[in-house]
């Protein structure tokens, strides 16, 4: 069971909008910074957002990220067929003193 | 641009040591605020970070893996490495390594992966 929870699944149709979210505690997201990361299929992770709601070079400002107390939410837009993948959140946890990661998010573009 | 490589063996046999290394090229293994990880995903599942080392030598471990898990690093050869005792079939994964960027305190975030490298535990 991972220390962050974010739904197993969501779906849109191309060109539309959708989000994901992340859930933890005080100890982690709560006085933490968030990050997330796009696994494509067969593929290594790949950085996508930091600091709650920074993109790194070369990610197109189709992908937001935000955060509210213990939940990050992550938001893509004009949904592409290539950005089916697995999302994961990821933070570091004050208590345990270790990187935590949700448990992975599956989007399908319709 | 920084690349990260993993090595070793594909194949482990129940209550051996699983040992990987990972190679970084393109860049300095001994840059302040970075410290290099090893993080894995079991077959279907998520990702489970294992630990997290500086270049000092100063480490982070899973508390769940902790007992288990040994990270070094050999800034010389510029390259770390992960010891994972008494491995059982629920440590077949893929292991990856990555870059651990830390801005300051609570600001984490692995900024370059590696390909990773699949290991089974089978007899």
């Amino acid at each position: 069971q991972s220390v962050l929870t974010q739904p197993p699944s969501v779906s849109a149709a191309p060109g539309q909008r959708v989000t994901m979210s992340c859930s933890g505690s005080n100890s982690n997201i709560g006085n933490n910074y968030v990050s997330w990361y796009q696994q494509l299929p067969g593929a290594a992770p790949k950085l996508l957002i930091y600091d709650n709601d920074k993109r790194p070079s070369g990610i197109p400002d189709r992908f937001s990220g935000s955060k509210s107390g213990t939940s990050a939410t992550l938001g893509i837009t004009g949904l592409q067929t290539g950005d089916e993948a697995d999302y994961y959140c990821g933070t570091w946890d004050s208590s345990l003193s270790a990187g935590v990661f949700g448990g992975g998010t599956k989007l399908t573009v319709l | 641009q920084l690349q990260l490589q993993e090595s070793g063996p594909g194949l482990q046999k129940p209550s051996e040591t699983l040992s990987l290394t990972c190679t970084v090229s393109g860049g300095s293994i001994t840059r302040g605020n970075y410290f290099w990880a090893w993080i894995r995903q079991a077959p279907g599942k998520g990702l489970e970070w294992i630990g997290s080392i500086y270049y000092t030598g100063s480490t982070y471990y899973n508390p769940s893996l902790k007992s288990r898990v040994t990270i070094s690093v050999d800034t010389s050869n510029s390259h770390f490495s992960l010891d994972l005792t008494s491995v059982t079939a629920a440590d077949t994964a893929l292991y990856y390594c990555a870059r651990h960027y830390n801005r300051r305190t609570g600001d984490d975030t692995f900024d370059i992966w590696g390909r990773g490298t699949m290991v089974t535990v089978s007899s």
